[in-house]
């Protein structure tokens, strides 16, 4: 059965620290993956995605990706209170079908 | 990028009866999906909502169940049929738009 695997957490950081949250996948033929942010109530919010071996950066957030340990990543620098939220990593297989990981609870304290 | 609106935005309903969630997408996508979510849970994918043609269900959910519409690109229903008290859930709909997945602000639906 093809599945994302994630730490639920919480994982805890202070205010301005780096967070990191991480990924694994067991479906090889997984070409792309994301990242999603959900508040409390609310429905997932796309972060990022990436599909190519490396980093990749956008503002505060940088993904990572390698695909030889099956391993994604999400670097949150300068954390900050308001990204407190469950963030949820997702692969897309074939056929736009994406399987989600459980999420990481993230609390950035102030 | 795609706006997705979803119509309730939550009920309460009685066990035995049935209803039908709606799905507006502001643009043509290509893909529609219908997940469900428990609380403290991640998404579950119930199932593909194809146009013109019936929808695509995952293991353990069916159409009697969660019959499926979608009659053009932009609009799909889900309907929770005879439903019990395992049905409360946050059901969400959700598009690709491009390379990219967008998910409605979701249904919160409460079983009695």
């Amino acid at each position: 059965q093809k599945e994302v695997e994630q730490n639920s957490g919480p994982l805890s950081v202070p205010e301005g620290a780096i967070a990191s949250l991480n990924c694994t996948y067991s479906d090889r033929g997984s070409q792309s993956f994301f990242w999603y942010r959900q508040y409390s109530g609310k429905s997932p919010e796309l972060i990022m995605f990436i599909y190519s071996n490396g980093d990749k950066e956008d503002g505060r957030f940088t993904a990572q990706l390698n695909k030889a340990s099956q391993y994604v990543s999400l670097l949150i620098r300068d954390s900050q209170p308001s990204d407190s939220a469950t963030y949820l990593c997702a692969a897309h297989t074939g056929g736009f079908k994406t399987i989600f990981g459980a999420g990481t609870r993230l609390f950035v304290k102030a | 990028s795609a706006v997705i609106s979803q119509k309730p935005s939550r009920d309460i309903c009685q066990r035995g009866t049935s209803l039908t969630i709606q799905c507006q997408v502001d643009s043509q996508v290509t893909m529609m999906f219908w997940y469900r979510q428990q609380p403290g849970q991640s998404l579950t994918l119930i199932a593909t909502a194809n146009q013109g043609s019936e929808a695509t269900y995952e293991s353990g959910f069916v159409i009697d169940k969660f019959p499926i519409s979608r009659p053009n690109l932009t609009f799909s229903t889900l309907t929770v049929s005879n439903m019990s008290p395992e049905d409360s859930s946050i059901y969400l709909c959700s598009a690709v738009s491009g390379y990219e997945q967008y998910f409605g602000p979701g249904t919160r639906l409460t079983v009695t």
